[in-house]
């Protein structure tokens, strides 16, 4: 089993550009949720998919959007970049009625 | 809304002593709480979760936590510090079960072990 896998690893951007951030689940698991995490800080709840729809989000502008595939993998995407967006973004799953989120390394994105 | 405090951004023990990290939680509704840990350049990984079967949760890596709902906590303990237990640890929080909701994080324990 994989667990949860994000590419890229590492990501550099200037400001106003936009950016894609993919995630594939853990096998057996049809939910994915994204988590901005700042330097120092723990992470924040972006938002939630399941069945390709957006069930919960958390208390980001709409630059922040994002995609759950048939297969379950996911993106997430950031537009008009701002220094403020520089983070490691986490993606996490889990299956319908199970509490518990396994997450991946992460995309660490840098903007200048 | 759900909130999470935790206690002191660094702790530092000794090799072998007791390690105790601290966790408040705010909720209006009966929550699940969850530890993970966080090492450098890495995800995070679940401890250990209470989901209200039992208020003392035993976790991975002799952690093991304490539900006090009258005192709103959720510390984190290992009786014996090792030095691989030195991470970032996060508590964190959610309201509906299932994996269906966003986590609510703490800031994060910086946990260093000294020698």
């Amino acid at each position: 089993d994989a667990g949860v896998t994000q590419s890229p690893t590492h990501l550099i951007k200037t400001r106003g550009q936009q950016v894609t951030l993919r995630c594939s689940p853990k096998s057996g698991h049809d939910t994915v949720s994204w988590y901005q995490q700042a330097l120092g800080q723990g992470p924040q709840f972006i938002f939630q998919y399941y069945e390709e729809e957006e069930r919960q989000r958390g208390n980001f502008p709409d630059r922040f959007s994002g995609h759950q595939f048939p297969n379950y993998s996911s993106e997430l995407n950031v537009n008009a970049l701002l220094l403020g967006d520089s983070a490691l973004y986490l993606c996490a799953s889990s299956a319908t009625g199970w509490g518990e989120q396994f997450f991946g390394p992460g995309t660490r994105l840098t903007v200048l | 809304a759900q909130s999470v405090t935790q206690l002191g951004s660094h702790v530092s023990v000794s090799e072998g002593a007791l390690v105790l990290l601290r966790c408040n939680y705010s909720s209006s509704v009966p929550p699940y709480l969850f530890w993970y840990v966080q090492y450098p350049n890495q995800g995070l990984q679940l401890l250990l979760k209470y989901t209200s079967a039992a208020t003392l949760v035993k976790g991975i890596n002799g952690f093991e936590a304490e539900f006090k709902k009258s005192e709103t906590s959720f510390h984190l303990t290992k009786p014996s510090a090792h030095m691989s237990d030195a991470a970032e640890y996060f508590c964190a929080v959610s309201i509906v079960g299932g994996g269906a909701d966003g986590l609510t994080f703490g800031k994060g324990t910086h946990l260093i072990i000294q020698p």
